[in-house]
């Protein structure tokens, strides 16, 4: 049984560019929910979806956005990206219990 | 919105020391508090949590406890091993029902366990 997985594991971006990092859940979880860990933080909660819509979300700008596919795979989206987007973007996953995480892609923004 | 402050920061203790973080939460909504260790550059992983209707579980060399009425809950660690150095996160979350909602996570305290 595979767990939560991530792609892509790196990622360099300049100042401007969009972004897209991808999440696909543990087995038969049906929530995923997205968070940004700044280094030496805490990870911050970005937003949730369930059921193909954003059920809660974090204080981020409307420049992060997502999407939940039938399949509760879900993407992260940044847009206009600046430096302080640089962090550790972690998906987690659960079905209404323990929230497992993944590996998480490093973005890191020049 | 909930505030998650935990302490120390830092904790240094010796192999076969007890090691204890603390967390203070504002919202008499959460109901969920689990606790991650993160080791460098992975994931974090549950170690152990708790709901608001249980004030203490212990899983052998780790334990959690609860005070709804001053909210605030502790991580205990015992026969600290150095394999239990690490990074660790409280956090607390509004569940509903049977969904689990967002995690608001404290500062996180580097645990060093000296053989």
């Amino acid at each position: 049984d595979a767990g939560v997985t991530q792609s892509p594991t790196h990622l360099i971006k300049t100042r401007g560019q969009q972004v897209t990092l991808r999440c696909s859940p543990k087995s038969g979880h049906d929530t995923v929910s997205w968070y940004q860990q700044a280094l030496g933080q805490g990870p911050q909660f970005i937003f949730q979806y369930y059921e193909e819509e954003e059920r809660q979300r974090g204080n981020f700008p409307d420049r992060f956005s997502g999407h939940q596919f039938p399949n509760y795979s879900s993407e992260l989206n940044v847009n206009a990206l600046l430096l302080g987007d640089s962090a550790l973007y972690l998906c987690a996953s659960t079905l209404g219990g323990e929230q497992f995480f993944g590996p998480g892609t490093r973005l890191t923004v020049l | 919105g909930e505030n998650v402050e935990q302490h120390p920061s830092t904790l240094s203790v010796q192999e076969g020391d007890s090691a204890v973080i603390k967390c203070t939460y504002s919202d008499s909504a959460s109901n969920y508090f689990p606790w991650y260790k993160q080791e460098l550059g992975k994931r974090p992983q549950l170690i152990i949590d708790i709901r608001s209707n249980v004030g203490e579980k212990k899983d052998q060399r780790i334990a959690v406890t609860l005070n709804k009425t001053a909210k605030h809950f502790s991580l205990h660690i015992t026969e600290t091993q150095p394999e239990d150095s690490a990074v660790y996160f409280c956090a607390a979350s509004s569940a509903g029902g049977t969904s689990y909602g967002k995690l608001t996570f404290g500062q996180g305290t580097i645990l060093t366990v000296h053989p």
